[in-house]
């Protein structure tokens, strides 16, 4: 079965370092997005790339995350400086949006990020 | 913006058949999704809606009607591996899926 891969899968830094997580979608998909889950908030959409565009990340701190599509085979989530309260899963998922057709969306194992 | 409703948390018994609801109210309307989570995993599609009615897939079924802004999920003859989250998510009219909280269900014998 074809899946969208993430990595890592656990990661422990301190407060302040940079952390870097990455995302293989599904050879193919158009869509790829980045949630962040945690148990207060649920899944929140932090970014949204379409044909590797940045469509929407308006759901993230600006002055710490970026997301980028360097190809059709990576899509990177940067934090810099991380803080405590960034601490969650982060999901990536990817699709394949045709003419308002829809098959739903792959998500990855996910990263979960503890800042300590 | 969007405002998406299920309960927090359901039980049932093994055999039985539980509906989970979702309401939402959405500027522009593109979809409904409903995705299955295991404690510790990924959430995984179950089903997507965009037209009025009734879709069945197996033991699961999912409904909607686009003019009350409601969504239920059907599960029939539950099994104990259906302990999980239900989430219900509305793709709104940016074309991008905004999840509910999600419905803990869990099945007991």
């Amino acid at each position: 079965d074809a899946r969208v891969t993430q990595t890592p899968r656990h990661k422990v830094t301190e407060m302040g370092q940079e952390v870097t997580m990455r995302c293989q979608p599904i050879l193919g998909h158009n869509t790829v997005f980045w949630y962040r889950q945690t148990m207060m908030q649920g899944l929140e959409l932090l970014a949204y790339f379409r044909n590797r565009a940045p469509l929407d990340d308006s759901g993230m701190p600006k002055d710490r995350f970026s997301a980028e599509m360097p190809d059709a085979t990576l899509a990177t989530l940067k934090i810099q400086p991380s803080e405590p309260r960034d601490s969650a899963v982060y999901f990536c998922a990817s699709g394949f949006d045709f003419s308002g057709a829809d098959y739903g969306y792959t998500f990855g194992s996910g990263t979960r990020l503890t800042v300590v | 913006g969007q405002n998406i409703d299920q309960p927090t948390e359901m039980t049932a018994t093994e055999g039985a058949i539980v509906q989970i609801n979702c309401t939402y109210q959405t500027s522009g309307f593109n979809g409904l999704f409903w995705y299955q989570q295991h404690a510790g995993e990924a959430p995984t599609f179950l089903s997507y809606n965009v037209l009025d009615g009734l879709e069945e897939k197996g033991r699961f079924s999912s409904f909607l009607s686009r003019s009350k802004g409601y969504s239920y999920l059907l599960l029939k003859e539950l099994q104990m591996k259906d302990s999980a989250s239900y989430l219900c998510a509305v793709k709104g009219g940016s074309y991008i899926p905004t999840f509910g909280r999600g419905t803990s269900l869990i099945v007991h014998p």
